[in-house]
């Protein structure tokens, strides 16, 4: 079975571009997580979908980031226009579980790194 | 909100037995405890999830003891190929209402030949 998957694996872009990252979740899991690290600190979340639907998205840093899942399948997370301080690896995970945090597991993918110059 | 504090860094060798603490002082009454094991260029990786007492999997054994406040990744026997970060997870609920993990900084093993 594939796990979840991202791609891009690696993005450089100027600053004021736009990128967009997809994630594909292990297919059955109706909960899709956005995760970001930025250089130095904590993985932080950022947003929850529910199938299509977004749970919770207080983890979005501001109007810059827009995170979409059309039709509960992927998901794509579009960040524009691209700031330095968004420069981070982005994690895509998904879980059976609504609420993984309280029990059961999320399955990460490897991650994208995003590099704005 | 919840919180986790692990050491930041630790060193063993090959064929020790590792164990790593984690203190979660405010963890909820219906909060279970979890780690994940995350290695360079890749996605964090759930190693094993406890609520109370004792539990083992083919990979580690994670003791919790009566309080549940602080708890106890063991790894036994390492290898070079768990030289990793550890992260300890307990569930905290987002402003939005999800009830998400919240990870800390991690603790960074390194095992040596």
């Amino acid at each position: 079975e594939a796990g979840v998957t991202q791609f891009p694996s690696h993005s450089v872009i100027e600053k004021g571009q736009t990128v967009t990252l997809r994630c594909d979740p292990i297919s059955g899991h109706d909960n899709l997580y956005w995760y970001r690290r930025v250089m130095g600190k904590e993985i932080k979340f950022l947003l929850h979908f529910v199938k299509e639907s977004k749970q919770d998205e207080s983890g979005m840093p501001n109007n810059r980031f827009l995170a979409e899942r059309t039709g509960g399948t992927y998901s794509t997370l579009k960040v524009q226009p691209a700031e330095l301080e968004d420069s981070g690896v982005y994690f895509c995970a998904s879980s059976q579980e609504r609420n993984f945090g309280r029990f059961g597991e999320a399955f990460f993918g490897q991650g994208t790194r995003l590099t704005v110059v | 909100l919840a919180k986790t504090t692990q050491p930041i860094s630790m060193d063993s060798y090959e064929g020790q037995e590792v164990n790593i603490t984690c203190s979660h002082n405010n963890i909820a009454t219906n909060d279970y405890i979890t780690w994940y094991q995350q290695f360079p260029s890749q996605g964090p990786r759930f190693i094993i999830q406890g609520y109370k007492t004792k539990v083992t999997n083919e990979v580690a054994s994670l003791f919790i003891p009566a309080d549940r406040k602080s708890s106890t990744l063991s790894l036994p026997r390492v290898s070079l190929s768990d030289t990793a970060v550890y992260y300890c997870l307990v569930g905290d609920i987002a402003s939005g209402g999800s009830y998400i993990p919240t990870f800390g900084r991690g603790t960074s093993l390194i095992v040596h030949p």
